[in-house]
């Protein structure tokens, strides 16, 4: 299967310590996001990279938060001083040119802060 | 970017035809209407997108009114697994990609 993939699948920490999620998407995709799900809700737009260029980052996206692309291939989510709010399922998507109107997701990182 | 209301839920027997209908007042000229299937502990996943009038694939039909202030997402003779939750979202394309914002969608329940 050559889908999204996300990696860890789940993260228990403890309020403060520091995350890094990791996202690889289809092969040949060069858009790739970063979005956050909370319980009930549908997802929120964190962060649009092109290529390895962030070019939209989210007001949600706060200070503790940065997401990097560094061969335009896979992406890493870290969040740092890590916060009981920070508990939320995180989710990856990659789309390609070719296909601009469908996002790829993948299955999610589930984080729960302690 | 134009907000979406959808009903919280719905319910559906297997074998009927269920539609969703989605309202975007504010849709404007350059927006998209995109449809997202999500199932529990999944992402999201695409199923049908459209500007006007009527769109279909081999999953479902979407249909769009002349004034696009509203959509009908149209699943054919749901079974069990269409059980998930349908998100309707309105974007236009900027800076290379459809910037979208996820409502708390449909639920919808299937029941044998």
């Amino acid at each position: 299967d050559t889908g999204v993939s996300q990696d860890p699948r789940h993260k228990i920490t403890k309020r403060g310590q520091n995350v890094t999620f990791r996202c690889d998407p289809i092969s040949e995709h060069n858009r790739l996001y970063w979005y956050r799900q909370t319980l009930g809700q549908g997802p929120e737009f964190l962060t649009y990279f092109q290529n390895e260029a962030q070019l939209e980052k989210s007001r949600l996206l706060s200070d503790r938060f940065s997401a990097e692309r560094p061969k335009g291939s896979f992406s890493t989510l870290e969040i740092q001083r890590t916060e009981q709010g920070d508990s939320a399922m995180y989710l990856c998507a990659s789309s390609s040119l070719a296909e601009q109107e469908t996002q790829y997701f993948g299955p999610g990182t589930r984080l729960l802060v302690l | 970017l134009a907000k979406t209301t959808q009903p919280i839920s719905m319910d559906s027997y297997e074998g009927q035809e269920v539609n969703i209908t989605c309202s975007h007042n504010n849709i404007a000229t350059n927006d998209y209407i995109t449809w997202y299937q999500q199932f529990p502990s999944q992402g999201p996943r695409f199923i049908i997108q459209g500007y006007k009038t009527k769109v279909t694939n081999e999953v479902a039909s979407l249909f769009i009114p002349a004034d696009r202030k509203s959509s009908t997402l149209s699943l054919p003779r749901v079974s069990l697994s269409d059980t998930a939750v349908y998100y309707c979202l309105v974007g236009s394309y900027s800076g290379g990609y459809q910037k979208v914002t996820f409502g708390i969608g449909t639920k919808l329940q299937v029941i044998p």
